[in-house]
């Protein structure tokens, strides 16, 4: 079965500061690999995606991502932090059963200071 | 696009009665999903379709839970009689062919019950 672990419930950093979440997956067929973002009240809205191809992927809000298969992450970065950016970030794998059923990591919350 | 359009908002119930959550997919999309999210549990997938069809409900807590989607364009999640460990924040989500192109979620339900 696929899973996916997102190392820090909790993650705070100043404006301006690097952002760094951590995703880690287990998947027995090449994934598919996600991030969502969910700020407050809201649904979740895809933040960049890997499928195939170049592994460092970049999304909207100047966020990007590294696909490492021998270490199997996907971490979500960015050089300098917005206080906009504070909100909940979901790292989420295709499921082996079918590449339609995503599984999604229980989220890590950003708070950025000033 | 009005994108997923998901009602009501919110919704406070008493224990026993029935719940009726409704969602609208985008137009053109071919898979919807339904998820709930708790702070316990984080994201979970209840069931999900393809054509209308339902491909996997091995999320459904228990028979309690029921989802239906007679058409493209309308899907229902029906809890009957609720309780209140239902309480949460329930999604619907559409996409369109593979689990490549991402899902769309709507703003989500905010299920009560007291």
């Amino acid at each position: 079965a696929q899973s996916v672990t997102q190392l820090g419930s909790h993650v705070s950093v100043s404006e301006g500061a690097l952002v760094l979440l951590r995703c880690n997956y287990s998947s027995s067929v090449p994934p598919y690999l996600f991030w969502y973002v969910q700020y407050p009240n809201q649904g979740l809205q895809l933040l960049l995606k890997y499928t195939t191809g170049a592994t460092l992927v970049k999304g909207i809000n100047g966020f990007e991502a590294e696909f490492k298969k021998s270490e199997t992450s996907f971490h979500l970065t960015k050089p300098s932090a917005h206080m906009s950016d504070a909100a909940e970030y979901f790292c989420a794998v295709s499921h082996s059963g079918g590449y339609n059923k995503l599984i999604f990591g229980a989220g890590t919350r950003l708070a950025v200071h000033p | 696009d009005a994108g997923v359009i998901q009602s009501p908002r919110h919704e406070v119930t008493e224990m026993g009665q029935e719940v009726t959550l409704r969602c609208k997919p985008i137009s053109g999309h071919d898979y919807l999903f339904w998820y709930r999210q708790t702070m316990m549990r984080g994201l979970e997938l209840l069931i999900y379709f393809n054509n209308n069809v339902p491909i996997d409900d091995s999320g459904m807590p228990e028979d309690r839970f029921s989802a239906k989607m007679p058409n493209a364009s309308f899907s229902t999640l029906k809890i009957q009689p609720s309780e209140p460990r239902d309480s949460a924040v329930y999604f619907c989500a559409s996409s369109f062919g593979a689990a490549s192109y991402g899902y769309t979620f709507g703003s989500g339900t905010r299920l009560t019950v007291v």
